[in-house]
This record gives C-alpha cells, sequence and structure tokens, in this order.
C-alpha cells in the first residue's frame, strides 16, 4: 500500500498549457503539504492545508493554485506553464501536534515545461 | 526565524568508512531536527528525528545522530558506509507551534567509492 501517492510521475507540457497534478495519502494524516525541488535539489515548500484549511501560503505565483476536496487529497493546478516551472514536485502528509510533524512524502512528480 | 546549514555539498566515503554528514540549525528555542534521505528519482525517506527526547537518536539503516544544543548541531553518522547508502540527505528543522513550517537544509550528495 503506497502511503502518499502522486500522480502523473512525469509530466512534459508546453509553455502556456495549464496542468494539474494529483496526491492522496491513506495514512490518516490531517495535514498535506506541495513542495517544489529545483534542479539544484533544494527543497521549498509551496503550500500547506490543515482538514481542507490553507494555513502555509509562500510566496508562489498565483498561477498556482492548490486544492484539497478532503483531508486525503490535495491537488496542484498550474496555469499558463513557464519554462521557470519545471522541477520536481513533491507532495507530504503530517499530523499536527504528532511525532513532531513528521512528514511523510510521495514520490514526485516531475514537470518539463517546453 | 529557523534556519539549517548543511557543511559540504558532497561527501565522498570509502565502502566500510565512517559517514560523518554535518548539519548546524539556527533557532531561538530547541527545535525539531530531522534528517531525511533521497535515492535518486523517489521522494525523501525520514532517517530519524529529534523531539526534545534522547539527544542521540538512532534511525534505520544503522544510522545515528546526536543533538548538541550548545554547538546548534545535529551531525548524521554511520560507522561503516555501505554501497547502498549513496545518496542525497537533507537536515531540517521545525519549531513547535502548530503554524510552523519544516525548513530544509540544501542537502549533501553522499557518493561511496568501492
Amino acid at each position: 500500500d503506497t502511503a502518499v501517492s502522486q500522480t502523473p510521475k512525469y509530466l512534459v507540457t508546453q509553455m502556456g498549457n495549464d496542468k494539474s497534478i494529483k496526491c492522496e495519502q491513506n495514512l490518516g494524516h490531517d495535514t498535506m503539504y506541495w513542495y517544489k525541488q529545483d534542479s539544484k535539489k533544494f527543497l521549498k515548500i509551496m503550500f500547506s492545508y490543515n482538514n481542507k484549511e490553507l494555513i502555509i501560503n509562500e510566496t508562489v505565483p498565483n498561477r498556482f493554485s492548490p486544492k484539497s476536496p478532503d483531508k486525503a487529497h490535495l491537488n496542484l493546478h498550474i496555469n499558463s506553464l513557464e519554462l521557470g516551472d519545471s522541477a520536481v514536485y513533491f507532495c507530504a502528509s503530517s499530523r499536527q501536534g504528532a511525532d513532531g510533524y513528521e512528514q511523510y512524502f510521495g514520490p514526485g512528480t516531475r514537470l518539463t515545461v517546453t | 526565524a529557523q534556519s539549517v546549514t548543511q557543511l559540504g555539498s558532497h561527501v565522498s566515503v570509502s565502502e566500510g568508512a565512517l559517514v560523518l554528514l554535518r548539519c548546524n540549525y539556527s533557532s531561538s528555542v530547541p527545535p525539531y531536527l530531522f534528517w531525511y534521505v533521497q535515492y535518486p528519482n523517489q521522494g525523501l525517506q525520514l532517517l530519524l528525528k529529534y523531539t526534545s527526547a534522547a539527544t542521540l537518536v538512532k534511525g534505520i539503516n544503522g544510522f545515528e545522530a546526536e543533538f548538541k544544543k550548545s554547538e546548534t548541531s545535529f551531525h548524521l553518522t554511520k560507522p561503516s558506509a555501505h554501497m547502498s547508502d549513496a545518496a542525497e540527505y537533507f537536515c531540517a528543522v521545525r519549531g513547535y507551534s502548530s503554524a510552523s513550517k519544516i525548513i530544509f537544509g540544501s542537502g549533501t550528495r553522499l557518493s561511496i567509492r568501492p
């Protein structure tokens, strides 16, 4: 059983297109996150949702819009894709107040914008 | 504000040698500290965590780390390196508040020489 899953694993698209990445966790966690990892492996948080409520919203272009239909799902929609959006996007989840907020990561979605 | 610094973007050791990956943190109060490992084309996996219990923390795959408040350090060690340890390692820090976010270091790539 995959704890945190993401789809798709690879995404190749052209500039200007709109795309979505989906994330699901079956750990019963109440908090989910989106991270962006650039080509130098630097990992930066983008968004966090707790019980479907947005609690962290970093300085991210408003072309990026997260959506949490329920506690187990967090999707990321990206409008008007740009070359600089090429990166690996990771979803993660944790339980508030437990285990030091230990986060469990998905396998990542490698987005390539051409 | 919290921050974490990983000394050395690349560490190379011989198989069977001691592994030492350095991490220093900055925080006004003792934080939660983590080490994550990322194998090629995979997500991050928790190796170990410090949550204010024992200062010497043992993790998976024979790794351990020691929290030293006086040195604001949380270095990762393994007595004997194995080829399978080759990966990217991330140190991370998080505050106690539910509104805190986890801050990752820039990562250290560990190479193992036969």
